[in-house]
């Protein structure tokens, strides 16, 4: 089965901690894409990679970090510097104009 | 720069009723244009697109004719299930960094 997969489904989050979300696709895409999903509002670009060992920021990635040595994981890790991470995140890869969107992970803080 | 303005919800109907979602854009040429749907507490699906002018997207009794006369992709169907409960994005390719624009999101509740 091909697609796209976000774990944990729920991550909770103390103060003054990092905490990584997962992101794994086997559909073979180069692109991969991370968003930031508020209540009530459209989508936000975190982080973008085109191909392997390369990634850019997008419109609101202060507070967040990416990696991506793999083809296949895209994780972001959300740093203690981002002071309202409470949200729900959704990764997406793109095969020629399309992104396809994993189930996302929704982040709280405690 | 590019943006995406679709209606405010929430959008109620009755099971059976038309729907019509209205999405209107700007952007520098012609982008390919998507609606996708969020079931609660999922992810995006893809439900369509069109990539030129005129095209026409369609899926699941869903369709978006992309106008670029009057900038639009409006979404409609013509008989709704409640099935069909759920928020539907508009979006665009059109990003400086190839990656999607979207609008806020119409939530659409489907009543039996």
């Amino acid at each position: 089965d091909g697609g796209i997969t976000q774990s944990p489904k729920y991550l909770f989050r103390k103060e003054g901690q990092n905490v990584t979300l997962s992101c794994e696709q086997n559909l073979n895409h180069d692109a991969m894409y991370w968003y930031r999903q508020d209540p009530g509002q459209g989508l936000r670009l975190i982080y973008y990679s085109q191909i392997v060992n390369d990634f850019q920021k997008g419109d609101i990635a202060e507070g967040y970090s990416v990696s991506r040595e793999k083809k296949e994981s895209f994780p972001l890790t959300v740093t203690s510097a981002q002071k309202n991470p409470t949200a729900f995140y959704l990764c997406a890869s793109k095969e020629r104009e399309t992104q396809y969107f994993g189930p996302g992970t929704r982040l709280l803080v405690l | 720069g590019n943006s995406v303005t679709q209606m405010e919800g929430p959008v109620t109907l009755s099971e059976e009723a038309f729907l019509t979602i209205n999405c209107t854009y700007t952007a520098t040429g012609y982008p390919s244009l998507f609606w996708y749907v969020q079931y609660p507490g999922e992810g995006l699906q893809l439900l369509l697109k069109a990539t030129k002018a005129d095209d026409k997207g369609s899926n699941k009794g869903f369709e978006a004719t992309y106008r670029k006369e009057t900038t639009s992709f409006h979404l409609e169907k013509g008989s709704v299930q409640v099935s069909d409960s759920a928020v539907y994005f508009c979006a665009l390719l059109g990003g400086s960094q190839g990656n999607l624009i979207f609008g806020k999101g119409t939530k659409l509740s489907v009543k039996p």
